[in-house]
């Protein structure tokens, strides 16, 4: 049981617009950044976005982030076939000392 | 470039003890905090560990490794070291050597390839 919640799938068309739930509480997404990260079929996660909608170099502006309260949200632009992936989000815990992720969502580009 | 070359996976029956390595390079490795974060066949990211720069509060474990798990470094060599002793069933996992985005933050720009630990009699 994940300390933060994700929906295990969502899907969506090519071109279509899609988001993606992390659900936690106070002591984790409340009052810390959520890392978001992408990880395709047989490779390490990849970091998709950090501290409150930055992106690494090479990430494209089809992805962002917002959070409100305890949770927070992946939005992913112009679905393309290759952005098929399991996607985490990640945080701090100050009630754990500990970084916790979500389950995981499986994103299907129909 | 940053590269993370994990090594020291394999086959151990339970109760076993094994040490995975992480060599570290293309950054200053002794500026940053380095966890270790593992993944079971067909299941999810699940953070380990993190050991910090700083003496006070240096290590920190997820509560299902606490006591079983050691996390160290060796600034000298640029490596980084996850000892695991009492190995169960539920350890088999890939397990990934990972670099925060700063100091000893939470959020990860880079990892490893991964090396996969399996835990079976």
């Amino acid at each position: 049981q994940s300390v933060l919640t994700q929906p295990p799938s969502v899907s969506a068309a090519p071109g279509q617009k899609v988001t993606i739930s992390c659900s936690g509480s106070s002591s984790n997404i409340g009052s810390n950044y959520v890392s978001w990260y992408q990880q395709l079929p047989g490779t390490a996660p990849k970091l998709l976005i950090y501290d409150n909608n930055k992106r690494p170099s090479g990430i494209p502006d089809r992805f962002s982030d917002s959070k409100s309260g305890t949770s927070a949200t992946l939005g992913i632009t112009g679905l393309q076939t290759g952005d098929e992936a399991d996607y985490y989000c990640g945080t701090w815990d100050t009630s754990l000392s500990a970084v916790v992720f979500g389950g995981g969502t499986k994103l299907t580009v129909l | 470039q940053v590269q993370l070359v994990e090594s020291g996976g394999g086959v151990v029956q339970p109760g076993g003890s094994l040490r995975l390595a992480c060599a570290a390079s293309g950054f200053n490795f002794i500026d940053f905090g380095m966890h270790w974060v593992r993944q079971a066949p067909g299941q999810g990211l699940e953070w380990v560990a993190l050991i910090r720069t700083v003496e006070t509060r240096k290590y920190f474990y997820a509560d299902s490794v606490k006591g079983r798990f050691t996390v160290s470094r060796d600034n000298s060599k640029n490596m980084l070291y996850l000892d695991m002793k009492s190995l169960r069933l539920e350890d088999t996992a890939v397990y990934y050597c990972a670099k925060p985005l700063s100091a000893s933050g939470p959020g990860i720009d880079y990892w490893g390839q991964g090396t996969l630990v399996t835990v079976s009699s």
